[in-house]
């Protein structure tokens, strides 16, 4: 079974520009989340969607946004893109069951601000 | 506001020797989960072991094992034997134990260097 994927894996936009990342979850999880993590950070959260629907938002600001599709990937769009954006770009997926809380992370997009 | 807080930013052991990761932790919340989760220079953040915080028995996964002492937010990591293949980054994690919170709380990280 593929694992959750990522797409593009690097990627280089200047100030200013507006960026789309992509996230397919694994085969049958609803669940995917989004984190930022800046070099020597650990990750942070920037939203989780389940069926479509925000179900969380970490503390960014509004250039950053998210969705989910049908088919549950996802999309993380930023905005008028600063250099502090630059990070690598994480997405995970789980199931959303009471009883299995595993995440499973992507390999991450690494985006560089110029 | 939760908060996970890993002391020791960078360690390194030799080859077979037993290492241990510190990390602490601030939370008002009674039920919830801790993990530990390896990130190596591939990038790919691999779940290590994980915690319920209403279990007293400490979790263990073959070579890895946790010192959980819930009293004093404490959630320490022990690699047994360690290969060279354990050199990554270590982040201990939280997560509420709720229906519909998928929120993950990292700490820092640790960059642990097994040498040969």
């Amino acid at each position: 079974d593929a694992g959750v994927t990522q797409s593009p894996t690097h990627l280089i936009k200047t100030r200013g520009q507006h960026v789309t990342l992509r996230c397919s979850p694994i085969s049958g999880h609803k669940s995917v989340s989004w984190y930022q993590q800046v070099l020597g950070q650990g990750p942070q959260f920037i939203f989780q969607y389940y069926e479509k629907e925000e179900r969380g938002r970490g503390n960014f600001p509004d250039r950053f946004s998210a969705r989910q599709f049908p088919n549950y990937s996802s999309e993380l769009n930023v905005n008028a893109l600063l250099l502090g954006d630059s990070a690598l770009y994480l997405c995970a997926s789980s199931l959303f069951a009471r009883t299995n809380t595993e995440a499973f992370f992507g390999q991450g997009t690494r985006l560089t601000v110029v | 506001a939760q908060t996970v807080t890993q002391s020791q930013p960078e360690m390194s052991v030799q080859e077979a020797e037993t290492v241990t990761l510190s990390c602490t932790y601030d939370t008002s919340e009674n039920n919830y989960y801790l993990f530990w989760y390896k990130q190596p220079p591939s990038r790919q953040m691999i779940l290590v072991i994980r915690q319920e915080a209403y279990k007293q028995q400490n979790a263990t996964e073959n070579r890895f094992s946790v010192n959980f002492q819930k009293a004093a937010k404490s959630f320490s990591l022990k690699i047994s034997d360690s290969q060279l293949g354990d050199t990554a980054m270590y982040f201990c994690a939280f997560m509420k134990h709720e229906w519909g919170d998928d929120k993950i709380i990292f700490g820092k990280g640790t960059r642990l260097h097994i040498l040969p």
